[in-house]
């Protein structure tokens, strides 16, 4: 069965640094890969989605995600963070007409 | 841009009630869906719905939980006898055709039993 492992629950910078969240995932076939951010209150926006092609894959935001198979993760990361990208964040995995499954998230934080 | 609408944002209600979540998808999507959230815990899957019927649906869907397409444009979460552990906020998504998965999320419906 399909699942999302995000390892890290709260993650902590500061603003400017930069910031890497992780995401692996077990999927029986080539994955379609996500990531989607919830500001408190919000809904769920997409960042960025992988299907095929090139591997690294760019967002909006700033964020870009690399997948590597040979490690099945699809870690997401952004080489200098804003106050206002502080807010929760999943990774989802999926393929054609399956659900999303998504991780538990990982909240981040940033501080001055 | 065009968005997934849902209403209710908030919602109280007694335990043993039912309660109607609904959702208005993108225009041009077929698939449709309803996710959960618990407070603090990740986003679960509760059911997929195309072509005016279920297609796959999760364990936490029983039947106490049920959808329904009414007209052309609104598509319905049913919770018939609430329970306290059905707090939560659930999300409605979309799809248009294709294979890439890509969901579009509502803003949510907070459902709080009391």
């Amino acid at each position: 069965a399909q699942s999302v492992t995000q390892p890290d629950i709260h993650i902590t910078v500061s603003e400017g640094a930069s910031l890497e969240l992780r995401c692996n995932y077990s999927y029986g076939a080539t994955p379609y890969l996500f990531w989607y951010v919830q500001s408190p209150g919000q809904g769920l926006q997409l960042l960025l989605k992988y299907f095929s092609g090139d591997t690294l894959v760019q967002g909006i935001k700033g964020f870009e995600a690399e997948f590597k198979r040979s490690q099945s993760s699809f870690n997401l990361r952004k080489p200098s963070v804003h106050w206002s990208d502080a807010a929760e964040y999943f990774c989802a995995v999926g393929a054609g007409n399956t659900p999303l499954v998504f991780g538990k998230g990982t909240r981040l934080s940033v501080i001055a | 841009e065009p968005e997934v609408t849902q209403t209710p944002s908030h919602q109280v209600t007694q335990m043993g009630q039912e309660v109607i979540l609904r959702c208005v998808p993108i225009s041009n999507h077929l698939y449709f869906y309803w996710y959960r959230q618990i407070l603090g815990q990740k986003v679960e899957f509760l059911v997929s719905f195309y072509n005016n019927e279920i297609s796959e649906k999760s364990e936490i869907f029983d039947d106490q939980f049920s959808v329904e397409r009414p007209d052309g444009s609104n598509f319905t979460l049913k919770i018939r006898s609430t329970k306290l552990e059905d707090s939560a906020m659930y999300f409605c998504a979309s799809r248009g055709r294709g294979g890439t998965g890509e969901l579009f999320f509502g803003e949510g419906s907070r459902l709080t039993v009391l």
